[in-house]
C-alpha cells in the first residue's frame, strides 16, 4: 500500500497570509497530482508534477516536486477566502490511485 | 461537454441492506474509478473499470462490486451494508487523452443506520 502523508492536517489563517502544505512518501513518485475539494463537491485537479525538482505556478499557487520525487509542496501566496478547501495530493501507480488524507485550509476574511 | 454526474446525491440505508450507486462518465471518457471518502479523510480507491472490465482494485472486500456499461457509465454495488460504509462515494472518469487526470462527480453521500 502506498502511503501519502500530508501536513499539516488543519490550517486556519487570515486573508493575505502565505502558507505551505506538504505531501511526503517513503516511495518514489512516478508523478504527483494536487487536487482541491470544496464541501459538497468532488476534488478538482490543480496540477500534475512529473520531473524531480519541477516547479509549476498557477496564479498564486506554486507547486514543487522534490528532487528525489518523494515529496511535494504547495505554497499559496496572499491567501484568499476562495482558497478555502481540502487540498489533496494523489499518486497513480499500477492502475490504482492513492490519495493523502488532505490538508483542510480555512482562510478567514 | 457533459461532466461526471452521480445519482442519487444522498441515500439513507440500514445495516444489512444493499445499495446501488450510479455514475455517468464525462463525454469521451472510457475509464471510471470509484472512491470512498470518510469524513475528514482523503478518498480511498475502490476499483477502476476500463472498457467494461475491472482493471484495478483497492483494499475493499468482495461485497463492493461494480459494473461498467457499453456507454461507459458505471454502477457501484455494496451488499450487506455496515455502519462503517457511511461515507461520500465519488466517481471519477478519465481517458487516454486526459492522461492520469481524473474528473470527479459531486458524489453520493451514503448514511448507514
Amino acid at each position: 500500500t502506498q502511503l501519502l502523508e500530508q501536513s499539516p492536517q488543519f490550517l486556519s489563517i487570515q486573508e493575505g497570509e502565505n502558507l505551505t502544505v506538504y505531501c511526503n512518501s517513503s516511495s518514489v513518485f512516478s508523478s504527483l497530482q494536487w487536487y482541491r475539494q470544496e464541501p459538497g463537491e468532488g476534488p478538482v485537479l490543480l496540477v500534475t508534477v512529473v520531473t524531480g525538482g519541477e516547479v509549476k505556478k498557477l496564479k498564486r499557487l506554486t507547486f514543487q516536486f522534490g528532487d528525489a520525487r518523494k515529496d511535494s509542496s504547495l505554497h499559496i501566496t496572499a491567501a484568499q477566502p476562495g482558497d478555502t478547501g481540502l487540498y489533496l495530493c494523489a499518486q497513480y501507480n499500477f492502475n490504482k490511485f492513492y490519495f493523502g488524507s488532505g490538508t483542510k485550509l480555512n482562510v478567514k476574511p | 461537454e457533459t461532466g461526471v454526474t452521480q445519482s442519487p446525491t444522498h441515500l439513507i440505508k440500514t445495516r444489512g441492506q444493499q445499495v446501488t450507486l450510479r455514475c455517468s462518465s464525462q463525454s469521451g471518457h472510457n475509464t471510471v474509478s470509484w472512491y470512498q471518502q470518510a469524513l475528514g479523510q482523503g478518498p480511498q480507491f475502490i476499483f477502476q473499470y476500463y472498457r467494461e472490465e475491472e482493471n484495478g482494485r483497492g483494499n475493499f472486500p468482495p461485497r463492493f462490486s461494480g459494473l461498467q456499461f457499453p456507454n461507459y457509465s458505471s454502477e457501484l454495488n455494496v451488499n450487506a451494508l455496515e455502519l462503517d460504509d457511511s461515507a461520500l462515494y465519488l466517481c471519477a472518469s478519465s481517458s487516454l487523452s486526459s492522461g492520469e487526470k481524473l474528473f470527479f462527480g459531486s458524489g453520493t453521500q451514503l448514511s448507514v443506520l
